[in-house]
């Protein structure tokens, strides 16, 4: 079965544009949760999606936005890009929420973005 | 604010000894702990995940819980320079966000 699947791998933007992410979870898995990793830091978390609705949120502005397809897809926009909105970008899909194990989550390979 | 604590390292260790990782964290409503491994440049890894006070094993590697003292750590017995990575501990309350602590550097020398 294939993992979590993101695209683009790399991508470089400049200041003021904006950025759309992708992500496909795992096969069977309904949740996908969206994280900020910086250089030398642990993941931060944006969103979390369910049955396509916002189920979480992190501590981010609202240039971020996300939405979830009914193929549980994702999709993470960025607008107005700062420089320091250079990043690793991890997609992380969970199976359905209610039990203990369902809250394994897996990460996908992430998208690289530089903004200059 | 939700805290999660590591030594940021780096932890070097020689081939073939235990690498003993440590996390604490600040929310005492915290359900579930994971530990996660990632390779530089790459995604994290899960390695394991431990819900229940005591140790959990899983071939080189033993998770130990104490709740009481919000207090999570990682063995890796027989250690190999394969190991060699930076080691997350996440922790989630049943539903909510991860949080994620910034990561301990092991380094394995042959």
């Amino acid at each position: 079965d294939a993992g979590v699947t993101q695209s683009p791998t790399h991508l470089i933007k400049t200041r003021g544009q904006h950025v759309t992410l992708r992500c496909s979870p795992i096969s069977g898995h309904k949740s996908v949760s969206w994280y900020q990793q910086v250089l030398g830091q642990g993941p931060q978390f944006i969103f979390q999606y369910y049955e396509k609705e916002e189920r979480g949120r992190g501590n981010f502005p609202d240039r971020f936005s996300a939405r979830q397809f009914p193929n549980y897809s994702s999709e993470l926009n960025v607008n107005a890009l700062l420089l320091g909105d250079s990043a690793l970008y991890l997609c992380a899909s969970s199976s359905a929420p209610g039990t203990l194990s369902s809250y394994e989550q897996y990460f996908g390979p992430g998208t690289r973005l530089t903004v200059t | 604010q939700k805290e999660v604590e590591q030594n940021s390292g780096p932890l070097s260790v020689p081939e073939g000894a235990i690498a003993s990782l440590n996390c604490t964290y600040s929310d005492r409503g915290s359900q579930s702990f994971f530990w996660y491994r990632q390779y530089s440049g790459k995604s994290p890894e899960l390695i394991m995940f431990i819900y229940s006070n005591g140790d959990k094993e899983d071939g080189r590697f033993t998770a130990q819980l104490n709740k009481a003292s919000q207090y999570v750590s990682l063995l890796i017995r027989d250690s190999q320079p394969s190991d060699s990575a930076t080691y997350l501990c996440a922790v989630n309350n049943y539903g909510q966000n991860f949080v994620f602590g910034p990561g301990t550097r092991l380094s394995v020398l042959p």
